[in-house]
């Protein structure tokens, strides 16, 4: 299982970008890459998966260079309800989150 | 709907009373497991489960024990508990290894005093 390493906080303001980047150097092949949201007291929920090259969906997208080392989450115009905490998986099996990254959006 | 549910939400307990938290899913997936979730420390997984009668432990499966005797149902089970398994618990269901989709329950708070 391909180990991850991510920010531990990082903060912005409403209407920004955001970027959250996640090294993953000994990724193997077939793993995919998974990102989670999770606020307080609440379990996490899926963001969006990738392989290679960018994927978009209606909440993010997820960039992904050619050598699959590293992914990069990005939130366009964050707002204050995008504070939360961001997970980075990668690979099969047993499922480890990780601490994440913190996300503060202030106004 | 589908959703996973967690039973019961909140729990306070004393040391050594046996529980059982129970965790159902409606989604028809194979891949279900249980997680805790302690401040500065992250999701743990403390079992998972790749089909019926399928299980295996996770990153600290000590003081708890899981049964998957029906796809739907996995609950999670502390013999004997301790403070130390004061936590906030949950429990996830997904197709299976290669998606990585996973969707989790509500939570369940759990108190050993």
């Amino acid at each position: 299982l391909a180990k991850t390493t991510q920010p531990i906080s990082m903060d912005s303001y409403e209407g920004q970008e955001v970027n959250i980047t996640c090294s993953h150097n000994n990724i193997a092949t077939n793993d995919y890459i998974t990102w989670y949201q999770q606020f307080p007291s609440q379990g996490p929920r899926f963001i969006i998966q990738g392989y290679k090259t960018k994927v978009t969906n209606e909440v993010a997208s997820l960039f992904i260079p050619a050598d699959r080392k590293s992914s990069t989450l990005s939130l366009p115009r964050v707002s204050l309800s995008d504070t939360a905490v961001y997970y980075c998986l990668v690979g099969e099996g047993d499922m480890r989150f990780g601490a994440g990254t913190r996300l503060t959006v202030k106004p | 709907e589908a959703q996973v549910t967690q039973n019961p939400r909140y729990l306070i307990t004393v040391t050594g009373k046996k529980l059982t938290v129970t965790c159902s899913q409606n989604m028809n997936h194979e891949y279900m497991s249980w997680y805790r979730q302690d401040p500065g420390l992250g999701l743990r997984q403390i079992y998972y489960s790749m089909n019926v009668e399928v299980t295996d432990k996770g990153d600290v499966p000590e003081g708890y024990k899981v049964s998957r005797k029906e796809k739907r149902n996995f609950p999670l089970i502390l013999e004997s508990p301790s403070p130390n398994q004061t936590s906030l618990y949950f429990c996830a269901s997904s197709w299976g290894l290669t998606s990585y989709e996973q969707y989790f329950g509500p939570g369940t708070r759990l108190t050993v005093t």
